[in-house]
């Protein structure tokens, strides 16, 4: 299994709902990440768990909330999101923390907050 | 501060052009560089790297060399295809425990 899986591909929601994106990888990668993805722009980091434990956030807003069960799986909790929140949320994994070997990415969820 | 500098596009080509795509880079150390495609609607795909300098990275005949006393690594094809239609997106990693840093993306449109 070389990919990355995202859940749900689409996802749309109100200001006041609260929702998970889910990222799992089966290629025994130790490093996970978070990126944000506005139209026309590079994907913009939010967050890094190595070795299933957070040691990168961009100052990003705590109406998202990452969180790393096990070393396959990695979520991401919305909660109270604004209008401008809605991008492609991305999901990568690297074989270890220094991503000399590349990183593998999921598809995205393309997020619209309403 | 680490970075990189990919030129400016759209860039537009006809079926069965030749393609350059420049990537420029500022890093301290010596980084691993890669050149990742975005096709619409999808995520990312890394395309090819090279981890030291005059290394050549190659993918589905795209093509890119690290030249360290350039500063670049530019990707190349000899003869691209509409399939080829996508963003192009240079980035750097420097060391452990860092991230990717991406240029802004150069966007191809090829038409037949």
């Amino acid at each position: 299994d070389t990919e990355v899986t995202q859940t749900p591909k689409h996802l749309v929601m109100g200001m006041t709902n609260k929702k998970s994106l889910k990222c799992e990888q089966h290629m025994g990668h130790r490093a996970m990440y978070w990126y944000k993805q506005k139209a026309k722009k590079p994907p913009e980091l939010m967050f890094v768990y190595s070795y299933e434990k957070l040691s990168i956030n961009e100052s990003v807003p705590s109406r998202f909330s990452p969180e790393c069960p096990n070393s396959s799986l990695l979520n991401l909790h919305l909660h109270a999101l604004q209008p401008e929140d809605s991008a492609l949320y991305l999901c990568a994994s690297s074989q270890d923390p220094w991503p000399n070997y590349g990183y593998t990415f999921g598809s995205g969820t393309r997020l619209t907050v309403v | 501060g680490n970075s990189v500098t990919q030129m400016e596009g759209p860039v537009t080509l006809s079926e069965e052009a030749f393609l350059t795509i420049n990537c420029t880079y500022t890093a301290t150390g010596y980084p691993s560089l890669f050149w990742y495609v975005q096709y619409p609607g999808e995520g990312l795909q890394l395309l090819l790297k090279a981890t030291k300098a005059d290394d050549k990275g190659s993918n589905k005949g795209f093509e890119a060399t690290y030249r360290k006393e350039t500063t670049s690594f530019h990707l190349e094809k000899g003869s691209v295809q509409v399939s080829d239609s996508a963003v192009y997106f240079c980035a750097l990693s420097v060391q452990a425990g860092t991230a990717l840093i991406f240029g802004k993306g150069t966007t191809l449109s090829v038409s037949s």
